[in-house]
């Protein structure tokens, strides 16, 4: 069974770059099947999808955040990793890496990994 | 951008059947999913393809879309089902959710 692990510093101070690394067993992110996605929650608030990036290096990022965000793979890692630069106290979440199914009809996450909080302050 | 919109909150009794709405512009014409959390813990798919159940959910999870609403149904709504629910769908290769329904079941 496929998990996910997230795992960084919990702490980033403000303007400094949030880096976050997500960790793929019980299966290969080498599929032609699935997108790898990050997705984030803020204390008490709703989601909000970051990025996503498949296996041959191909991404898509949400708008709102594209101008700060880059999502990588490491395929011999079965890894991929998300960094956020300037960050401020709105960026402050818990962090979700999760698999993306890719069909003609819809897509959609699973599994989720369990989550990371990062904290922004100094 | 593309917006969903659920209402904040949904209460059921125990046994009755929960029916909690997402609504979009032309949301039918997209496919619709459903994720449940619970306090502290990650989202769990429920519902994919608008109406389809992940291996392990029960069927008393079911779901529908057309128009421009999505509908999570809970048939026979049990406690454990007390939970957080979102929608999600895709716009211009962007993943959209829902602002979340918190569903009490009392």
């Amino acid at each position: 069974q496929m998990q996910l692990q997230e795992s960084g510093p919990g702490l980033v101070k403000p303007s400094e770059t949030l880096s976050l690394t997500c960790s793929v067993s019980g299966g290969s992110i080498s599929s032609s099947s699935y997108f790898w996605d990050w997705i984030r929650q803020p204390p008490g608030k709703g989601l909000e999808w970051i990025a996503s990036i498949y296996y041959t290096g191909g991404t898509y990022y949400n708008p709102s955040l594209k101008s700060r965000v880059t999502i990588s793979v490491d395929l011999s890692k079965d890894q991929f990793s998300l960094r956020l630069t300037s960050v401020t106290a709105a960026d402050t979440a818990v962090y979700y890496c999760a698999r993306r199914h890719i069909e003609r009809a819809g897509n959609w996450f699973d599994p989720w990994g369990q989550g990371t909080l990062v904290t922004v302050s100094s | 951008s593309y917006d969903l919109t659920q209402p904040p909150s949904v209460s059921v009794s125990p046994g009755q059947t929960a029916s909690i709405t997402c609504s979009g512009d032309k949301l039918g014409n997209k496919f619709t999913c459903w994720y449940q959390q619970k306090p502290g813990q990650s989202p769990v798919l429920v519902i994919y393809q608008d109406n389809k159940r992940p291996s392990g959910i029960p069927d008393r999870f079911s779901g529908s879309n057309s128009g421009n609403t999505a509908t999570l149904t809970i048939s026979g709504t049990q406690t454990m089902d007390e939970a957080d629910y979102y929608c999600q769908a895709w716009d211009s290769n962007a993943a959209v959710f829902g602002g979340g329904t918190k569903l009490t079941v009392l």
